[in-house]
């Protein structure tokens, strides 16, 4: 079963912020939500994480809802170079101190001049 | 510092054939990991590393083996590749488990077709 759900697609004009929705309804308390993107096939590349607060960095901003079912990752001021596949990933700890990332199917976020 | 990179960057297979994908960070970092992506379809989890001499499965492990002989470098192999196993292969590294350590770096993806 899918850990996260994501649109499959959106678009957002350049120089607006683009609101990126992910749900993760089953999430447990110690599960931190990610997100990472992919351009043109690259590699992921990092771009945030929370666990209960809103977070910000340089990048975007991440909002999690009170009851941590679904998270929202937001870019200020988008640019074409934002054109990618957004990627919401919970990460789930296991016993033995290691981790595992569970990718989404991703959004494919298009910024329009 | 070269971050994580990945030999080869694309390669075809017959069916039944046999490689061995490498990995290598300069970052240090303990924990390593091989991801397999399909097309339209997030990244999956092959195997992990959580230091030199250890390997541990993830979410698809079968028909791959791994091994971590040196903390710089982490090896897929597949002993008999299947048409199933045509994809792109991701290797990702990171630090630590908790926090912002636990960043995972990726290298640029090996692009594997099994004819």
């Amino acid at each position: 079963d899918a850990k996260t759900t994501q649109p499959t697609s959106m678009d957002c004009a350049e120089g607006r912020a683009a609101n990126l929705p992910c749900n993760h309804s089953t999430i447990s308390g110690n599960e931190y939500v990610y997100w990472y993107r992919q351009i043109h096939s690259q590699g992921p590349q990092y771009i945030i994480h929370g666990l209960k607060n809103n977070e910000t960095n340089e990048m975007a901003s991440l909002i999690i809802t009170e009851d941590r079912k679904s998270s929202t990752l937001i870019l200020p001021h988008a640019t074409l170079r934002d054109t990618a596949v957004y990627y919401c990933i919970v990460r789930v700890e296991w016993e033995d101190t290691g981790n595992q990332f569970y990718f989404g199917t991703g959004t494919s976020l298009t910024v329009i001049p | 510092n070269a971050g994580v990179t990945q030999t080869p960057k694309f390669r075809v297979l017959k069916t039944g054939q046999s490689m061995t994908l490498l990995c290598a960070q300069d970052m240090n970092h303990e924990y390593m990991y091989w991801y397999r992506q399909d097309p339209g379809m997030g990244l999956r989890l092959i195997h992990y590393s959580v230091g030199e001499g250890t390997t541990a499965k993830g979410e698809v492990p079968d028909g791959y083996n791994v091994s971590r002989l040196k903390k710089q470098n982490f090896l897929l192999g597949l002993e008999s590749a299947a048409p199933s196993q045509t994809s792109v292969y991701f290797c990702a590294s990171s630090w630590m488990p908790s926090g912002r350590e636990n960043e995972q770096f990726f290298g640029p993806g090996t692009r594997l077709t099994v004819l």
